[in-house]
């Protein structure tokens, strides 16, 4: 399964986007690109995921380059309830259920 | 509230105790997991359960037995633990065979081996 490389930590000034990066360059053809969130001591959340497009939902944008070598998360106006660590992670599926591979992710910090 | 709910939230056990930690989902998947998630390291896939069969066990000691009953359910039953196994056990759900679908994680629970 493609690595991914994400940087340790970020700062963000509430109300302002935040933009995530994340390098996949081993990624094959038809491995999608998800992100997870995880709050402090809970379960990872479900943020969103794409293959080529670009992404938007009610959480967040994904904007995935054209060689998909690389991504970025944008969460559009950032609160103080989007503290967490982000991961990046490329699916590797393999007979017919997900073994998916969290790296150290991001750890972003929205600031007052 | 994903629809995954872990118990116990919490729980402190001797290393010569015998416990289970519980997981049930409420959507309906067919796949579930098992992931350890130790102080300041990347969460580690333990077992998967597909269609209530193990289809994986990443070489995780047999002091830790997993059971699916159904596919609704798993439990992670623990016996003669160590210390260094105090961590966060998460379980998560998704549906697979229908194009790529998203896991859906419980809230965890936090097990401390004394």
């Amino acid at each position: 399964d493609a690595k991914t490389t994400q940087p340790p930590s970020m700062d963000c000034a509430e109300g302002r986007a935040a933009n995530l990066p994340c390098n996949h360059s081993t990624i094959s053809g038809n491995e999608y690109v998800y992100w997870y969130r995880q709050i402090h001591s809970q379960g990872p959340q479900y943020i969103i995921h794409g293959l080529k497009n670009n992404e938007t939902n009610e959480m967040a944008s994904l904007i995935i380059t054209e060689d998909r070598k690389s991504s970025t998360l944008i969460l559009p106006h950032a609160t103080l309830r989007d503290t967490a660590v982000y991961y990046c992670i490329v699916r590797f599926s393999s007979g017919g259920y997900q073994k998916v591979t969290f790296g150290t992710g991001t750890k972003l910090q929205v600031i007052p | 509230e994903t629809g995954v709910t872990q118990t116990p939230r919490h729980l402190v056990m001797g290393m010569t105790n015998k416990k289970s930690l519980k997981c049930e989902q409420h959507l309906g998947h067919n796949a579930m997991y098992w992931y350890k998630q130790s102080a300041k390291k990347p969460l580690e896939l333990m077992f998967v359960y597909s269609l209530e069969e193990r289809v994986e066990n990443n070489s995780v000691p047999s002091r830790f037995s997993p059971e699916c009953p159904n596919s609704s359910h798993l439990f992670l039953h623990l016996h003669t633990l160590q210390p260094e196994d105090s961590a966060l056990y998460l379980c998560a759900s998704s549906q697979e065979g229908q194009g790529n679908t998203e896991a859906f994680f419980g809230q965890g629970t936090r097990l401390t081996v004394v």
